[in-house]
């Protein structure tokens, strides 16, 4: 069965700094796998997604994953953190052996300082 | 471009009531899928509606149901609400692409439903 694990439930980094938002997960077989933000009050929007093409997938906001199939690992980065990066952000996975459905993980709030 | 749309925002109940959430998915996307998103934790897959039937199922007890209309647009009940249902109920749409799975989900804002 597929499954996602997030470690950390909350990160903080200063502005500027590095942001590594990590997640491994677990499938039979290629997965497709997702990295969704979710801000206030809000429902989840994409950042970005593995389809097994270039195992360094660019997203939104300047936000970028590497999958690792060795390490099972689709860890979230960033170079330079800014304010408006506060949120929480959800890995997902879906392997299309558990039918046509997407699983999250539990989530990693990003705090921002200042 | 209407993105997904749910109604209500927000929503008060009592323990042993029924509750009826609404989705409108965005325009194109023929599949829905209902989430439950408890306080500090991540979504949760309750179901998944595709040409008006349902096509998978999470691990939710039967009082969890829904319904897909040719619209597309999609309802999700609840029977005897227990205060553990208090969450945030979340719809997302997508666009089946053949046996593929879903690849980019759109999500609506969300139903906060209070059970009291």
């Amino acid at each position: 069965a597929q499954s996602v694990t997030q470690l950390g439930s909350h990160v903080s980094v200063s502005e500027g700094a590095l942001v590594l938002l990590r997640c491994n997960y677990s499938s039979s077989v290629p997965p497709y796998l997702f990295w969704y933000v979710q801000y206030p009050n809000q429902g989840l929007q994409l950042l970005l997604k593995y389809t097994s093409a270039a195992t360094l997938v660019k997203g939104i906001n300047g936000f970028e994953a590497e999958f690792k199939k060795s390490e099972t690992s689709f860890h979230l980065t960033k170079p330079s953190a800014h304010m408006s990066d506060a949120a929480e952000y959800f890995c997902a996975v879906s392997d299309g052996t558990g039918g046509f459905k997407t699983i999250f993980g539990a989530g990693t709030r990003l705090f921002v300082k200042a | 471009d209407a993105g997904v749309t749910q109604s209500p925002t927000h929503l008060i109940k009592t323990r042993g009531q029924q509750v009826t959430l609404r989705c409108s998915p965005k325009s194109g996307h023929d599949t829905v899928s209902w989430y439950q998103q408890a306080l500090g934790q991540g979504p949760q897959f309750i179901f998944q509606y595709y040409e008006e039937e349902e096509r998978q199922r999470g691990n939710f007890p039967d009082r969890f149901s829904g319904h897909q209309f040719p619209n597309y647009s999609s309802e999700l009940n609840v029977n005897a609400l227990l205060l553990g249902d208090s969450a945030l109920y979340l719809c997302a749409s997508s666009l089946r692409t053949g046996d593929r799975p879903n690849e980019k989900l759109f999500f609506g804002s969300g139903t906060q439903l209070s059970v009291l």
